[in-house]
């Protein structure tokens, strides 16, 4: 069973500070990584893709990737108390079949 | 923009009722999935299909069908359903490796 760990928090910071969003996945035949941001009662929106190592910048967020250590974080910089949701880890799975397997979300809690 | 449209938001069904969740995608992807969202376990997978009329099961298949009988729509069939069935469904599309693009869910009740 190919599996996507996260730590499901919460993970608790104060506006301002930079929060840090932790994913392990066991497929190593995965290529495609994605951070969805999930608000209580909605479906999940997409924040970032990454695809290759190192790291990907947009605007407050990046993304690191570290396929040698099966590792995929998300740094939220100047946190918001509007940050505050669950962060779903998606990894796709490696046998060329198209679907994405999801951790259970971490749980932010931006303090104001 | 990408928009999936499920049919309903919000649904009340009792045991044993035959119910259909539809699904509709407007950027011509080829591939869509079901997914069912349950406190502490996550997204999990119920089918998918990569083209009309192809179908494959994802992780929790067992009580559901599935249709796909244009590229847009594919559809949730809960055979017969059970009060463990009450959940929020997602659908969702892609394209190739680019992003999963997810409806707004569809809340169902099983009383």
């Amino acid at each position: 069973q190919k599996e996507v760990e996260q730590n499901s928090g919460p993970l608790s910071v104060p506006e301002g500070a930079i929060a840090s969003l932790n994913c392990t996945y066991s497929d190593r035949g995965s290529q495609s990584f994605f951070w969805y941001r999930q608000y209580s009662g909605k479906s999940p929106e997409l924040i970032m893709s990454i695809y290759s190592n190192g790291d990907k910048e947009d605007g407050r967020f990046t993304a690191q990737l570290n396929k040698a250590s099966q590792y995929v974080s998300l740094l939220i910089r100047d946190s918001q108390p509007s940050d505050s949701a669950t962060y779903l880890c998606a990894v796709e799975a490696g046998d060329s079949s198209y679907k994405l397997i999801f951790g259970s979300g971490t749980r932010l809690l931006v303090r104001p | 923009d990408v928009k999936v449209t499920q049919s309903s938001r919000y649904l009340v069904k009792r045991t044993g009722e035959k119910v259909f969740l539809e699904c509709v995608q407007d950027m011509d992807h080829e591939n869509m999935f079901w997914y069912r969202q349950d406190p502490g376990l996550g997204l999990r997978l119920i089918y998918f299909s990569y083209d009309v009329k192809m179908k494959e099961k994802g992780d929790i298949p067992e009580g559901y069908s599935v249709s796909r009988e244009k590229k847009e729509r594919f559809s949730l069939i809960l055979e017969s359903a059970s009060t463990n069935q009450t959940s929020m469904y997602l659908c969702a599309s892609r394209s190739g490796d680019s992003p999963l693009h997810f409806g707004n869910g569809t809340r169902l009740t099983v009383t």
